[in-house]
């Protein structure tokens, strides 16, 4: 069974500019949630889609914003971007939203802002 | 709101060594606890998942424990290896989803 996959693996865009981030969860899994991981703040949660709908959401600006599509699969998208939201981004899915569920992440999409 | 720490930040061991990484959360109210590895430039790898109401679990050579009402969890990893050699992250679970994460451990297991 494939894992979860992110394309890109690694962008590279200038302050200002917009980005859209994809994300394919293990096939059959329903929930997508994205993290955002830098040295200062560590992993830190930006939300989570279930059944095409936003479950829940960190305490993120709204430039970032995501959607979760019929099979699953999941788009993030930063608007404007800074040089802060330089980052690795991961994404990770789970068969359903229960507490027993484990997380299977991807690699990962890291993203430099010039 | 949850905050997760995890200490020592760095740990450096020779091969064979038996370690204990610590991770400390502030709120209580948590649903489970999940300890992942992290290898460099990688994404996240489950290692264990203790749910609320277990106090600890094992896989192989490493066992993670839970204290909610300390507000602690620790990971045991036995006769320690080079390919141990990773940043060891601990998870809080809350409602839903919600994963609240430690700022890691990264070791490093000398041969």
């Amino acid at each position: 069974k494939a894992g979860v996959t992110q394309t890109p693996r690694y962008l590279i865009k200038t302050r200002g500019q917009q980005v859209t981030l994809s994300c394919s969860p293990i096939s059959g899994h329903r929930s997508v949630s994205w993290y955002q991981q830098t040295p200062g703040q560590g992993l830190q949660f930006l939300f989570e889609y279930f059944s095409e709908t936003q479950r829940n959401k960190g305490n993120f600006p709204g430039r970032f914003s995501g959607r979760q599509f019929s099979n699953s699969r999941s788009e993030m998208n930063v608007s404007t971007l800074e040089l802060g939201d330089s980052a690795l981004y991961l994404c990770a899915s789970s068969l359903d939203r229960g507490p027993r569920e484990t997380q299977y992440f991807g690699p990962g999409t890291r993203l430099l802002v010039l | 709101k949850q905050e997760v720490t995890q200490i020592p930040a760095a740990l450096s061991v020779p091969e064979g060594e038996n370690l204990v990484l610590n991770c400390s959360f502030t709120d209580s109210a948590i649903y489970n606890l999940q300890w992942f590895r992290q290898d460099p430039g990688k994404g996240l790898t489950s290692l264990l998942l203790i749910q609320s109401s277990q106090r600890e679990q094992t896989s192989g050579r490493l066992n993670a424990s839970l204290d909610k009402s300390s507000g602690r969890s620790t990971l045991y990893i036995a006769a320690s290896q080079p390919g141990d050699s990773a940043t060891y992250l601990c998870a809080v679970i809350r409602t839903g989803n919600q994963f609240y994460f430690g700022t890691g451990t990264s070791l490093t297991v000398i041969p």
